[in-house]
């Protein structure tokens, strides 16, 4: 299997602009995640889907991120409007809800917000 | 407030040496631990998950877990320098293995 894939690896942008972050899980999966990790907070978990649907997101830090799963193979994480304080690396995961503990990471993608 | 807290290091140990992390974690009802390694630049990788007290072995590496102390330890056997990296400690909360909180890292360096 590929792995988890992330798209971009990285992205530089100004302040004020939309973000879209890319996710592809593991196939077979039931389980999404995204997390945001930096110096200052660490490992964060965000938000994250069970079979494509939202069940805690009470880690997304306001209502300028926001995250969707519209099918079993694709995530978005959203950013709107991007401020220089959301620079950070997101990761997503993904786990086997059938008797898997794991959660399986993907490369990250690394955003500037200049 | 859940936490989960460890050293952040360095901790250096010399080739061939035992390294020993730790690792505290706030909550009671913490049912599943993890050690995650994370290279510089690169994703966590899970190398232990242990949910009973005691100890568990794979290889090199030993978790210990001690819930009435609240602490899960990582030893690390026969260090080598491709050891060095940070070390994540995460605790699951809220039952499952879906919601972790994760201590900020102890960066672990094996010189030769």
């Amino acid at each position: 299997d590929a792995g988890v894939i992330q798209s971009p690896r990285h992205e530089v942008t100004e302040m004020g602009q939309e973000v879209t972050l890319r996710c592809k899980p593991i196939s077979g999966h039931d389980y999404l995640f995204w997390y945001r990790q930096t110096m200052m907070r660490g490992l964060e978990l965000l938000i994250y889907f069970n079979n494509n649907v939202p069940i805690d997101d009470s880690g997304m830090p306001e209502d300028r991120f926001s995250a969707k799963m519209p099918n079993a193979s694709f995530s978005t994480l959203k950013i709107q409007p991007s401020e220089p304080r959301d620079s950070a690396v997101y990761f997503c995961a993904s786990r086997s809800g059938t008797g898997g503990y794991e959660q399986y990471f993907g490369p990250g993608t690394r955003l500037t917000v200049t | 407030q859940k936490e989960v807290e460890q050293n952040s290091g360095p901790l250096s140990v010399p080739e061939g040496a035992i390294a020993s992390l730790n690792c505290t974690y706030s909550d009671r009802g913490s049912q599943s631990f993890f050690w995650y390694r994370q290279y510089s630049g690169k994703s966590p990788e899970l190398i232990m998950f242990i949910y009973s007290n005691g100890d568990k072995e794979d290889g090199r590496f030993t978790a210990q877990l001690n819930k009435a102390s609240q602490y899960v330890s990582l030893l690390i056997r026969d260090s080598q320098p491709s050891d060095s990296a940070t070390y994540l400690c995460a605790a699951s909360f809220s039952g499952g293995y879906n919601k972790l909180i994760f201590g900020a890292g102890t960066r672990l360096a094996v010189h030769p």
